[in-house]
């Protein structure tokens, strides 16, 4: 069964650190891949996507999201984290006619 | 662009009563509408795909009878929550997509639905 998995459930980090949200993914074939921001009590953004070409995505915010394909990952990257980066991130896979998200990071940064 | 707004934002509601909860894409025409339900600190859980014109397709383990969902026009959803129970409380979210399928999805902003 396919299934996106985000190993962390929360994540600390300080302002102007930098940061990576792991994304792993089981499914046959390469499936599209999406990475949103939820703050709190709101709808989602998109931050970046992957359909094919380049795996080093470049997103909104200064995010960035790589696809490795051996491993069946799509990390999220973003060099120097700001305060309002603080929110709820969501990575997302498209395979076939199905559409799943993972759990989500929790991000918190700390001053 | 593709701004996608959700009414009400927030709604409540006695157990047994019918809440409607409507989805409008402003600046675009949405082939496909999509509606999640989201529950405290959860991820969010796709319930059913509506296309115009369409039947929507709900996921399994959604109640069609409890969750109806017409797609009027090419710009406006909505989500009905028929009898609604405090179980059913939960945070709405739609999303609009201007082709078939889930590739260019815009969310709404969310629904607060309480049942008491």
């Amino acid at each position: 069964a396919q299934s996106v998995t985000q190993p962390d459930i929360h994540i600390t980090v300080s302002e102007g650190a930098s940061l990576e949200l792991r994304c792993n993914y089981s499914y046959g074939a390469t499936p599209y891949l999406f990475w949103y921001v939820q703050s709190p009590g709101q709808g989602l953004q998109l931050l970046l996507k992957y359909f094919s070409g380049d795996t080093l995505v470049q997103g909104i915010k200064g995010f960035e999201a790589e696809f490795k394909r051996s491993q069946s990952s799509f990390n999220l990257r973003k060099p120097s984290v700001h305060w309002s980066d603080a929110a709820e991130y969501f990575c997302a896979v498209g395979a076939g006619n199905q559409f799943y998200f993972g759990t989500g990071t929790s991000l918190t940064v700390i001053p | 662009g593709a701004v996608v707004s959700q009414h009400p934002s927030r709604v409540i509601c006695k157990s047994g009563t019918s809440v409607k909860i409507e989805c409008r894409s402003l600046d675009f025409q949405a082939t496909t509408m999509f509606w999640y339900r989201q529950f405290p600190k959860q991820s969010l859980m796709l319930m059913a795909t509506s296309n115009e014109g369409s039947k929507a397709t709900y996921e399994q383990g959604v109640e069609k009878d409890k969750f109806l969902i017409n797609h009027a026009s090419l710009t406006l959803s909505t989500l009905t929550v028929t009898s609604a129970h405090p179980e059913d409380s939960s945070f709405y979210i739609c999303s609009a997509s201007l082709t078939r399928g889930y590739n260019e999805q815009f969310f709404g902003p969310g629904t607060r639905l309480t049942v008491l």
